[in-house]
């Protein structure tokens, strides 16, 4: 079974500049989440998405940050302008629910973003 | 206060001995109990979920105290590749699970 892909694996940018990442989850999986760790923390929740509808975006950075899943499938995270800050490791997850029984979730390889 | 707390370490035992790991979460609605484990620059990934009445998976316990809202994780005759990070991760069915990972403990296992 392939796993979450993501893309890309590395990205440096200048502050200021735009930034965007791209999650495809597991096959068959409603649920898709984009996680910020930072050096040294446990990844934090930025986004949730049930199918293409936003569960929970109380952490994401709205006046900076926006997330999309259009299809209910791939996902894409973006972020405009970037902030010397927002330097971490982009996780994306994705996990089968039915219902309001939980499933495990499954994690990404990770985009790592360094902004100067 | 943060919502899932643990001791970041590092720990640094020898392969063979015992390593307990604790952390204690904030939300008494939380739901599910997981440990995650994450090798250095990769995804984390579940090594077990915890169960009130505890549980074992080979050299791996977990136990949940929910009158005290702490969890552990006690890994024994421990090997090399045990040295990662162990996140410790509560949820609450929130329409659909929500995660909130602790900032993990570093351990390393020396030869």
């Amino acid at each position: 079974e392939a796993g979450v892909a993501q893309s890309p694996r590395y990205k440096i940018i200048e502050k200021r500049q735009s930034v965007a990442f791209w999650c495809n989850p597991i096959s068959g999986h409603a649920t898709l989440y984009w996680y910020q760790q930072i050096l040294g923390q446990g990844p934090k929740l930025l986004i949730q998405f049930q199918n293409n509808g936003v569960v929970d975006d109380s952490q994401l950075p709205k006046d900076r940050f926006s997330a999309e899943r259009l299809k209910g499938v791939d996902s894409t995270l973006k972020i405009q302008p970037a902030k010397l800050e927002d330097s971490a490791v982009y996780l994306c997850a994705s996990s089968l629910e039915t219902g309001t029984i939980s499933r495990d979730q499954y994690f990404g390889p990770g985009t790592r973003l360094l902004v100067l | 206060r943060k919502e899932v707390e643990q001791d970041p370490g590092p720990f640094n035992v020898p392969e063979g001995a015992t390593v307990a790991f604790n952390c204690t979460y904030s939300n008494s609605a939380s739901q599910s109990f997981f440990w995650y484990r994450q090798d250095c620059r990769k995804e984390p990934k579940l090594l077990m979920s915890v169960y009130s009445s505890g549980n074992e998976d080979g050299r791996f316990t977990a136990q949940l105290n929910r009158a005290s809202q702490y969890i552990s994780l006690l890994i024994r005759d421990s090997k090399l590749s045990d040295s990662a990070t162990y996140l410790c991760v509560v949820s609450a069915i929130q329409g659909a699970q929500k995660l909130v990972f602790g900032q993990g403990t570093r351990l390393t296992i020396n030869p």
